[in-house]
């Protein structure tokens, strides 16, 4: 089965610092990979995805997110860190294959704070 | 174009009441997703339709059925609520609903209490 692990239910940076969310998967299969940020009361919005090709892959706002199969890792970075960042975070993956297509599968969620 | 548009907004029930979530997915799109997402937790995938199917069914009990109608829109039921289903509730679409690299749309939820 799949699942997914998000390091730091919680992480603070200072606005100009860089960000850094950790997530790893477990998956037989490297599956197709998500990370989404949540704003409070909203919905989730698509920062980026990996699905082929190119493990480096540019979202938008600024961040980017490298896929390592040997380390089943999809860690997510920004450069320098922007107040309006602030928000909270959630890594997903869906499968490639049999009845885990289509649906996500999310990590417990990183919430991110940006100091002034 | 307009996104994934939930309703209601919000929600207020008691404990064995049944209750209704409707989604509008984004024009085009032809699968919708159901999601719970509990405070401070991720998501949870309960459903998935496409072309008005049952595509795939999370780990709900009986009590959570749901139906897309043909214009591609949904519904979420769930019966006898149990204070356990206070919940953000999440509607997401995509174009399709077997390829997992699809990305999902989200609308802003539902948000659920159970009193």
């Amino acid at each position: 089965a799949q699942s997914v692990t998000q390091l730091g239910s919680h992480v603070s940076v200072s606005e100009g610092a860089l960000v850094l969310l950790r997530c790893n998967y477990s998956s037989s299969v490297p599956p197709y990979l998500f990370w989404y940020v949540q704003y409070p009361n909203q919905g989730l919005q698509l920062l980026l995805k990996y699905t082929t090709g190119a493990t480096l892959v540019k979202g938008i706002n600024g961040f980017e997110a490298e896929f390592k199969k040997s380390e089943t890792s999809f860690h997510l970075t920004k450069p320098s860190a922007h107040m309006s960042d602030a928000a909270e975070y959630f890594c997903a993956v869906s499968g490639r294959d049999g009845g885990s297509q289509g649906n996500l599968i999310f990590g417990k969620g990183t919430k991110l704070s940006v100091k002034p | 174009d307009a996104g994934v548009t939930q309703s209601p907004t919000h929600l207020i029930k008691t404990r064995g009441q049944h209750v209704t979530l409707r989604c509008s997915p984004i024009s085009g799109h032809k699968s919708v997703s159901w999601y719970q997402q509990v405070l401070g937790q991720g998501p949870q995938f309960i459903f998935q339709y496409y072309e008005k199917e049952e595509r795939g069914r999370g780990n709900f009990p009986d009590r959570f059925s749901a139906r897309q109608f043909p214009n591609y829109s949904s519904e979420l039921n769930v019966n006898a609520l149990l204070l356990g289903d206070s919940a953000l509730y999440l509607c997401a679409s995509s174009l399709f609903g077997w390829e997992g690299n699809q990305p999902q749309h989200f609308g802003d939820g539902t948000r659920l209490s159970i009193l």
